[in-house]
C-alpha cells in the first residue's frame, strides 16, 4: 500500500522569512503524481503545487517550490517570503498513475506564521 | 477555474434522522467523485469513490449501509447520512478529479445531537 508520511506536526515561521515542510513517500510504481494541498482555517481544499514524477525539474509556482528526490522518494515544500495568509493546515498528497485517481494523504503539517 | 459547490455547509440534526449532503461540478463534467471525512486537526480519510452512473466504491471499513452515495449525474454526486447518531458528527468533503489535479468543495460540519 501507498503511505505518505510528514514528520512535521506543527511549524512556525517569521513572516518574511523562507520555511520548508517535508513529505516523504512509498512507492514501487515508476509513475504517479505528487500535490500539496493548504488548508486554512476556511477548511477549505486549496492546490498548492503539483509535480509529475517524470519531470525532473522541480515545479515552482510563484513562493512556493518543490524539491522532488526521486529516488529517495522526498517531496518537499518551500515557502518563501513567507506570509501571514500561508497559515494554514498543509497536506502532502499522493496518486499512482496505475491504481485508478485516488489521492493518499499525509497526515499534515500545520503552519503558523507569525507577525 | 474548476468549481465544486458543496452544500450544505453546516448542519444540525436529530439522532435517528438521515441527512443529505450535496456536490456539484459547477463547470465542467465529473465522471469520479470522492468523499472524505475529517476529524479536527486530522487528515482526510477516503469514505468512497462515487463513479457516474454506477455504485460507489467504498472503502474498508465504512458501511456502505448507512452512508449512502448516489451519483445520477455527470455534475451531481450526493451523500446521504442514515439514520444519523453523534459518533457521526464530523467534517465532509467531497472533491472531483480533472485532468490536472483534483478540486474539492467547501466542506460540510455535521453535528448530530
Amino acid at each position: 500500500a501507498q503511505t505518505v508520511t510528514q514528520s512535521q506536526p506543527e511549524m512556525s515561521v517569521q513572516e518574511a522569512e523562507t520555511v520548508t515542510l517535508s513529505c516523504t513517500y512509498d512507492t514501487s510504481e515508476s509513475n504517479y503524481y505528487l500535490f500539496w494541498y493548504k488548508q486554512p482555517p476556511s477548511r477549505q481544499m486549496i492546490l498548492v503545487i503539483r509535480q509529475e514524477a517524470y519531470k525532473q525539474q522541480n515545479a515552482t509556482e510563484n513562493r512556493f517550490s518543490v524539491n522532488f528526490q526521486k529516488a529517495a522518494k522526498s517531496f518537499s515544500l518551500k515557502i518563501s517570503d513567507s506570509q501571514l495568509g500561508d497559515t494554514a493546515m498543509y497536506f502532502c498528497a499522493f496518486k499512482e498513475e496505475t491504481s485508478g485517481s485516488r489521492l493518499t494523504f499525509g497526515e499534515g503539517t500545520q503552519l503558523t506564521v507569525n507577525p | 477555474g474548476a468549481v465544486v459547490s458543496q452544500h450544505p455547509s453546516w448542519v444540525i440534526c436529530k439522532s435517528g434522522t438521515s441527512v443529505k449532503i450535496e456536490c456539484r461540478s459547477l463547470d465542467f463534467q465529473a465522471t469520479t467523485m470522492f468523499w472524505y471525512r475529517q476529524f479536527p486537526k486530522q487528515s482526510l480519510m477516503l469514505m468512497a469513490t462515487s463513479n457516474e452512473g454506477s455504485k460507489a466504491t467504498y472503502e474498508q471499513g465504512v458501511e456502505k449501509d448507512k452512508f449512502l452515495i448516489n451519483h445520477a449525474s455527470l455534475t451531481l454526486s450526493t451523500l446521504t447520512v442514515t439514520s444519523a447518531h453523534p459518533e457521526d458528527s464530523s467534517f465532509y468533503i467531497c472533491s472531483a478529479r480533472q485532468v490536472y489535479g483534483y478540486t474539492f468543495g467547501s466542506g460540510t460540519r455535521l453535528t448530530v445531537v
